[in-house]
């Protein structure tokens, strides 16, 4: 089973709202990652939990705020956010290792922020 | 600066038609380059990972190849239900991150 999930699968939000998106893997697999996706352009990485530790934070702002409570939950808090931070949200797992490790990417989350 | 460019940007085809997708790369010590394809407001779902020049991998109607500077996606007889976005990435030795290509959008006619 290579199964990630990612809840809600919509989210609609004004800007002064807090939220928060849920990305949960049952595959023992110890990297976890938040990802940001356009219309039309490929993922752009924003966080890479290891083992439980943040072990990459691709220059986020601060109103994107990830948390990583076990090895098998990912949550990323949303604060104040802007209109042009609607997009795809993608949660992603890896085993974690020293050779080529293959991600395995959740459904996503849609969020419109209005 | 690691790259990834694939091409072409988006590509035709009639049922049956069998063609390939590429994928060119500089990146210094590859750790693994992975193909995965993604449908219209869905997570992409992955497909294959190749670790050495050499190395092919298949699934079903898809068969994809690795040299020193590129990768081939081949799709033998596509069906309409291979129209989906392809996209490859790369991960360099001691870096957990992927650096991926623009994609390549495939639409299979029947």
């Amino acid at each position: 089973d290579t199964e990630v999930t990612q809840t809600p699968k919509h989210l609609v939000m004004g800007m002064t709202n807090k939220k928060s998106l849920k990305c949960e893997q049952h595959m023992g697999h110890r990297a976890m990652y938040w990802y940001k996706q356009k219309a039309k352009k490929p993922p752009e990485l924003m966080f890479v939990y290891s083992y439980e530790k943040l072990s990459i934070n691709e220059s986020v702002p601060s109103r994107f705020s990830p948390e990583c409570p076990n090895s098998s939950l990912l949550n990323l808090h949303l604060h104040a956010l802007q209109p042009e931070d609607s997009a795809l949200y993608l949660c992603a797992s890896s085993q974690g290792g020293a050779r080529g490790d293959t991600q395995y990417f959740g459904p996503g989350t849609r969020l419109t922020v209005l | 600066e690691d790259q990834v460019t694939q091409s072409p940007e988006a590509l035709r085809l009639q049922e049956g038609e069998s063609s390939s997708l590429n994928c060119s790369y500089t990146v210094s010590g590859l750790r693994g380059l992975f193909w995965y394809r993604q449908d219209p407001g869905k997570g992409p779902e992955f497909l294959f990972t190749l670790y050495s020049a050499g190395e092919e991998k298949e699934k079903e109607r898809l068969k994809a190849t690795l040299t020193k500077k590129e990768s081939f996606l081949h799709i033998t007889a596509p069906k309409p239900e291979d129209s989906a976005t392809y996209l490859c990435a790369v991960q360099k030795g001691g870096s957990e991150k992927l650096v991926f290509g623009k994609g390549t959008k495939l639409t299979v006619n029947p």
